[in-house]
């Protein structure tokens, strides 16, 4: 499977526990970004790099989350002392720059299968 | 604010009736359009875009920028289109950054 892998597939953790999740995106892709998606919502955005510079992050990622991509290749998302109101599916994209004639760059983003966290 | 509405949860149809999911945003500038569909047990895919204006598995959506709408649409429903769609937004001038996704709709098509 040459797309975006994500481990653990499933995480149960008790509370103020730290958890840490691995994202490997499509390799050529120099775009990683994070998301968390909730029962009955969309995924929303956490986070997200080129490269290995974080470029924005969302105000949902609090001071427990942190995320790296140390070599622009893999990235891993940590919450620390974790929160029931942390347990969500975690999603991982990658993307590549291309070009639509006409209409200019476009990215579009492939998802891994993500890591459901359960914290109980 | 930068927002997706999807007005719909949950729409049921019979195979071969028409299909029309609903996709309202709100966004100051100009925007690029997404539909994202995950089937069961699948990982969340890309289905189609605005700017591609393509057909993908006889689905379309048309941008309405004076209605801020980008409504999915089939004519003839199929079950295997039976799956949970999200509509997206990337602002176009920061194309590549975050995705902002609606409450998606699931889409239920029984013979």
């Amino acid at each position: 499977d040459t797309g975006v892998s994500q481990n653990p597939r499933h995480k149960i953790t008790k509370r103020g526990q730290n958890v840490t999740f691995r994202c490997d995106p499509i390799s050529e892709h120099n775009r990683l970004y994070w998301y968390r998606q909730t029962l009955g919502q969309g995924p929303e955005f956490l986070t997200y790099f080129q490269n290995e510079a974080q470029l924005e992050k969302s105000r949902l990622l609090s001071d427990r989350f942190s995320a790296e991509r140390p070599k622009g290749s893999f990235s891993t998302l940590e919450i620390q002392r974790t929160e029931q109101g942390d347990s969500a599916m975690y999603l991982c994209a990658s993307s590549l720059r291309s070009n639509i004639p006409g209409t200019g760059d476009s990215y579009e983003q492939y998802f891994g299968p993500g890591t459901r966290l359960t914290v109980t | 604010a930068q927002r997706v509405t999807q007005p719909e949860k949950l729409l049921s149809v019979f195979k071969g009736a028409p299909v029309e999911l609903k996709c309202n945003y709100s966004y100051s500038g100009s925007p690029e359009l997404f539909w994202y569909v995950q089937y069961s047990r699948q990982r969340l895919q890309l289905l189609l875009r605005h700017i591609s204006r393509e057909s993908i598995k006889g689905f379309t959506a048309d941008l309405n920028k004076g209605e801020t709408s980008f409504h999915l649409k089939k004519p003839f429903a199929q079950e295997e289109d039976s799956a949970m769609y999200y509509c997206a937004l990337s602002p176009r001038n920061q194309a590549g950054t975050a995705l902002i996704f609606g409450k998606g709709t699931t889409l239920s098509v029984s013979s």
